[in-house]
């Protein structure tokens, strides 16, 4: 069955730079979530759409932003990177009419050098 | 607002001997509550998940959860360790009640995680 997809798998960035992370949801799911771990800490939930438009806002910084796209991927736009902003970022997609259970893509590992 | 708490931050135990990890819950309505597992350097793997429907859930690799609301628990079990068990088991609560009544997509909440360890 097919799965989430995350790209890139690993990003290396400099502090102040940017980065975007590609999230494509499996087919037919309309809700894209996005969470942040931290090294050995607990996935935070940052941000979440529903049919493109934005639904709940979790701990998501300023200087990140992010949306949904018509074809339903999602892009998580990161900008002025700290080097706090290491971690593995993990997209989640889900289907409103089969209850909205999440499952996860296998994570972007963003490290801010 | 919901939130879990995992009571164990290790938890060690011998191949073939029984495993528990022990979540409780906080929230103001009836949640969804799921187990998470978390291989090294892997992503989220669902175990199980309690949407109401039964207490007792059975999961994958044959892990278990029972639904207490008395005692506010969704602690997870499994009669005999193996090593391939060993990885960190997260209990998380959903933003969303059950029935979900449409609405927001509601981010879920971490528990603080469990690191299994299985000693041979």
């Amino acid at each position: 069955a097919a799965g989430v997809i995350q790209s890139p798998r690993h990003l290396i960035k400099e502090k102040r730079e940017t980065a975007t992370l590609k999230c494509y949801p499996i087919p037919r799911h309309d809700t894209v979530y996005w969470y942040q771990q931290g090294p050995g800490q607990d996935p935070q939930f940052l941000i979440s759409f529903y049919e493109k438009m934005q639904s709940d806002k979790g701990s998501i910084p300023d200087r990140f932003s992010a949306q949904q796209f018509s074809d339903y991927h999602s892009e998580l736009n990161m900008s002025s990177l700290e080097l706090g902003d290491s971690a593995l970022y993990f997209c989640a997609s889900s289907s409103t009419n089969r209850g909205r259970e999440q499952f996860f893509g296998p994570g972007t590992r963003l490290t801010v050098l | 607002a919901q939130s879990v708490t995992q009571l164990d931050s290790h938890v060690s135990v011998s191949e073939g001997t029984p495993v528990l990890l022990r979540c409780n819950y906080s929230s103001s309505y009836s949640p969804s509550l799921f187990w998470y597992v978390q291989h090294p350097n892997k992503g989220l793997q669902l175990l199980l998940k309690y949407t109401s429907a039964a207490t007792l859930v059975k999961g994958i690799n044959g892990f278990e959860a029972e639904f207490k609301k008395s005692e506010t628990s969704f602690h997870l079990t499994k009669p005999s360790a193996h090593m391939s068990d060993a990885a960190e088991y997260f209990c998380v609560v959903s933003g969303s009640p059950i029935p979900y009544s449409g609405g927001g997509a509601d981010g879920l909440t971490f528990g603080k995680g469990t690191h299994l360890i299985i000693q041979p």
